[in-house]
Parts: structure tokens; sequence; C-alpha cells
């Protein structure tokens, strides 16, 4: 069972436009968000993350919303530019445990210069 | 964060053998983790290991099979026995930041194929 689902395996967008990655959960119980990117032939890079006490959190031009009662969150990429071109992972935990996280299987975003 | 490095970053091996997987932290942590990523799937954790204690291991997952080691706070190993072609995958590494565990950090993977 997937509790944690990036249903678009792929995403293509001009240079300079938003990016909007889209993960959506099941498990109610999940109170922490994370966004990771991974380039080839790298470990996963931790980028941004949100607590369920909050609907938006900013960092520079990475944006993440969480919609609780719809259990979906995106991350938001605005300019967006040729070197954000990844896969992207959408994770998720419960604080308090034994910090497991878990995984979407990821969205390969392509900007376009 | 901290800094991770794995070895070997790749190896090919025939079945039936084993390859053990080493992860190097420059900081001391006490949680480390080890995921598999199988190919076009999401990262699954396979074990958390704490220096000092036996690993626990995920569904699915069992000791015989992926022997850990953590033998102090900057250090673990990975073994994945008896190898089959159904084991190819990049396997990573990573820790948690500390104290709270929010976030974790991973290290680059080791990527296995098994012929």
């Amino acid at each position: 069972d997937q509790q944690v689902k990036q249903n678009s395996p792929s995403l293509s967008v001009q240079e300079g436009r938003i990016s909007i990655l889209n993960c959506d959960y099941t498990n109610s119980m999940f109170d922490y968000f994370l966004w990771y990117k991974k380039y080839p032939a790298e470990g996963p890079t931790f980028l941004i993350s949100i607590s369920s006490i909050k609907d938006k959190n900013e960092d520079g031009r990475f944006t993440v919303f969480l919609n609780k009662s719809a259990k979906h969150l995106s991350l938001h990429i605005v300019p967006s530019q040729p070197g954000d071109s990844a896969v992207y992972f959408c994770a998720a935990k419960v604080t308090g445990a034994n910090s497991k996280l878990t995984f979407g299987k990821g969205i390969t975003l392509s900007v376009r210069p | 964060s901290a800094v991770i490095s794995q070895k070997p970053s790749r190896d090919i091996c025939q079945r039936g053998t084993s390859l053990t997987i080493q992860c190097q932290v420059d900081s001391q942590v006490t949680m480390m983790f080890w995921y598999r990523q199988q190919p076009g799937q999401s990262l699954t954790l396979i074990a958390t290991a704490n220096q000092g204690s036996e690993a626990t291991y995920e569904s699915g997952f069992v000791i015989d099979k992926f022997p850990i080691s953590r033998p102090n706070l900057t250090f673990s190993t990975l073994t994945v026995s008896n190898m089959s072609p159904e084991d190819s995958s990049i396997y990573l590494c990573s820790v948690g930041s500390e104290p709270q565990y929010y976030e974790q950090y991973f290290g680059p993977g080791t990527r296995l194929t098994v012929t």
C-alpha cells in the first residue's frame, strides 16, 4: 500500500515559469512532510519541509503548501531554472516515532531553457 | 548537515555472493538508516541502526539477508548476502538531524548490479 503518492511521473516546464509538483498521502498520522531533490548518481538532498501545524513554508524560490483536509501537499518552484532539473521525492513521517520516512516514487522535473 | 560517504559507489556482483557497503559520517550521530531504491521505485527503509544495539528491520527485510553493523557513532556497514538479480538496487545510508530527527541526510548511494 503506497502511503505517499506522486501520481505524475514527470513534468516539463519552461525556464522562468512556475513548477508545481504534487503529492498525496493516505496516512492521517503523518505530521511532518519533506521534499528531496535527487540528481543522477547522487543521494537525495533535503530541500524543504513543513509541519502539519502550518499550511505554507517558504525558502527562497521554493514553497511547500499543505492541505491537511485533502491530504495533499505541493512544491512550487518559482522561477524554475535549468539546474532544477532532477527527480523530486515527497516524504512523510510521524514525529515522535523512530524517524522513519515514507517516500513517494518521485517526479522527474525537466526545465527547458 | 552531516557529510556522508559510501563505499563502494558501484559494483557488479555474481549471484550467490555477498557485498558489504560502508557508510562513514563526518560527525557523531545516534541514528543511521539504510534504504534501498529499486529501479523506478521509491526509497524503502531496510533498517534503523543505533550504536550499541541491534538494528531494527522493517517488514520484509531480515537480518540474515541484510546484516548491519554499527560499531561506533560515525560508521555503519550493510551486507547484502547471497545476492540474486532482484537485489540490484541503489543502497543508501542516511542520518537523522539531531536532536529531533526531523530531517534525514543521505549519502551518495551504492549502485549494485547482480548478474
